[in-house]
């Protein structure tokens, strides 16, 4: 049972265009939920977060949204730019679990200039 | 930067033949994490370590082991390869993860079973 969906293997944008990104969990006991952006042939690397206590969080380009009745998470980038292409990967944490994290199968976005 | 280094990079090994790949960190992070990525599969994890000698299980762990002696040190050891270990294989640190903070991935190892 996968705890951590995300149903989009892939999205394309125009660049300057707003991209969303969507996540889906299963299991209420998770106490973060954090983004992370990985090129090719480099670890992934960590972009934003949120606490389950909040619905959203926004730094910079990147917003998140938390929509704890829906079990669900969005991650908005606006503007997009070409740069930001890359597989993004959503991930959730429970504290009373190790902090171990639970990720998703990742989206591949690709911005066009 | 984050200082986690993994090592090999790159490593073809033959069936059957013991494996082991190794992650360095130079920041103290109580939380060690090795995860496998492969095709259409994300992030799993194998195992991790919350501390010098205390390791547990992940959700992929038949066919590995690992060991923690120092802080600084987690290796994953394949006792005998197989074909379906092939991989790209990240080790990962974290401070507290239990409270939110995001973790570190190292450069990642990609292994290759012939």
């Amino acid at each position: 049972d996968q705890q951590v969906k995300q149903n989009s293997p892939s999205l394309s944008v125009q660049e300057g265009r707003i991209s969303i990104l969507n996540c889906d969990y299963t299991n209420s006991m998770f106490d973060y939920f954090l983004w992370y952006k990985k090129y090719p042939a480099e670890g992934p690397t960590f972009l934003i977060s949120i606490s389950s206590i909040k619905d959203k969080n926004e730094d910079g380009r990147f917003t998140v949204f938390l929509n704890k009745s829906a079990k669900h998470l969005s991650l908005h980038i606006v503007p997009s730019q070409p740069g930001d292409s890359a597989v993004y990967f959503c991930a959730a944490t429970a504290a009373a679990n190790a902090g171990k994290s639970t990720f998703g199968d990742g989206t591949t976005l690709t911005v066009k200039p | 930067d984050a200082g986690i280094t993994q090592s090999p990079r790159h490593k073809v090994t033959e069936t059957g033949t013991p494996v082991t790949l190794r992650c360095h960190q130079t920041e103290n992070h109580r939380y060690m994490y090795w995860y496998r990525q492969d095709p259409g599969h994300g992030l799993r994890l194998i195992h991790y370590s919350y501390g010098v000698k205390d390791t547990d299980k992940g959700e992929v762990s038949d066919g590995y082991s690992v060991s923690r002696s120092k802080t600084e040190d987690f290796l994953l050891t394949l006792e005998s390869a197989t074909s379906s270990q092939t991989s790209v294989y990240f080790c990962a640190i974290s401070a507290s993860p239990g409270q939110g903070t995001e973790a570190f991935f190292g450069q990642g190892t990609r292994l290759t079973v012939v």
